[in-house]
């Protein structure tokens, strides 16, 4: 089963701190994998999307990082700031499937 | 471009009544997807469609859901009869197909509440 899992679900940190988020995938087959931010009561925004090919994004103070081998990816942002507070979700597109298989997010608070 | 636009963006409901959400994708967007979005189960996808044809719908849950896809500016989910366990948000996505890797990019959602 191709599952996405993001550990924690919730997390703050104090502003100006780097943020680390962390996605874990249990399929190898991973065509690419796609970071997204989600505020409250609204739709999703993509971030960054990193191809299976590529090791790392980057985009302004985010950065995404892809390890295929060890089945886990992870969002960098730098010096947060209390805009950054939102949830944040990883997913995955594999091979041979159109579908975006979701974590269920972390939820992020930078505190002022 | 407007973005993806789902309307309405909130919907009350009685058990028993039939609903029908909309989306209107990306001018130029090949593929278009319904997902629904759950405290509990997070994002799933239910259906999605490929140049106005459905691909894959062994995401929606039950004969009670259904989706169409009349031409490629508009597409329906429905839900006859409306249950309270169908309550939550209800996300359209469309991406272009470029032969290679592209982005999503969703609407702003539809929270449905069935009481």
């Amino acid at each position: 089963k191709q599952e996405v899992t993001q550990i924690p679900a919730a997390l703050s940190v104090p502003e100006g701190e780097n943020l680390v988020l962390n996605c874990s995938f249990t399929d190898s087959a991973i065509y690419n994998l796609q970071w997204f931010r989600q505020d409250p009561g609204k739709g999703l925004t993509s971030l960054l999307l990193i191809q299976s090919s590529q090791r790392e994004q980057t985009s302004g103070r985010l950065n995404a990082s892809l390890d295929k081998s060890s089945g886990r990816s992870t969002l960098y942002i730098a010096a947060s700031q209390p805009g950054d507070s939102a949830t944040y979700l990883c997913a995955v597109q594999y091979y041979g499937n159109n579908r975006l298989a979701f974590g269920k997010g972390n939820q992020v608070v930078v505190i002022p | 471009d407007a973005g993806v636009i789902q309307s309405p963006r909130h919907e009350v409901t009685e058990m028993g009544q039939e609903v029908t959400l909309r989306c209107k994708p990306i001018s130029g967007h090949d593929y278009l997807f319904w997902y629904r979005q759950t405290m509990m189960r997070g994002l799933e996808l239910l259906i999605y469609f490929n140049n106005n044809v459905p691909i894959d719908d062994s995401g929606m849950p039950e004969d009670r859901f259904s989706a169409k896809m009349p031409n490629a500016s508009f597409s329906t989910l429905k839900i006859q009869p409306s249950e309270p366990r169908d309550s939550a948000v209800y996300f359209c996505a469309s991406r272009p197909y470029r032969g290679s890797h592209t982005e999503a990019f969703f609407g702003q959602g539809t929270r449905l509440t069935v009481v």
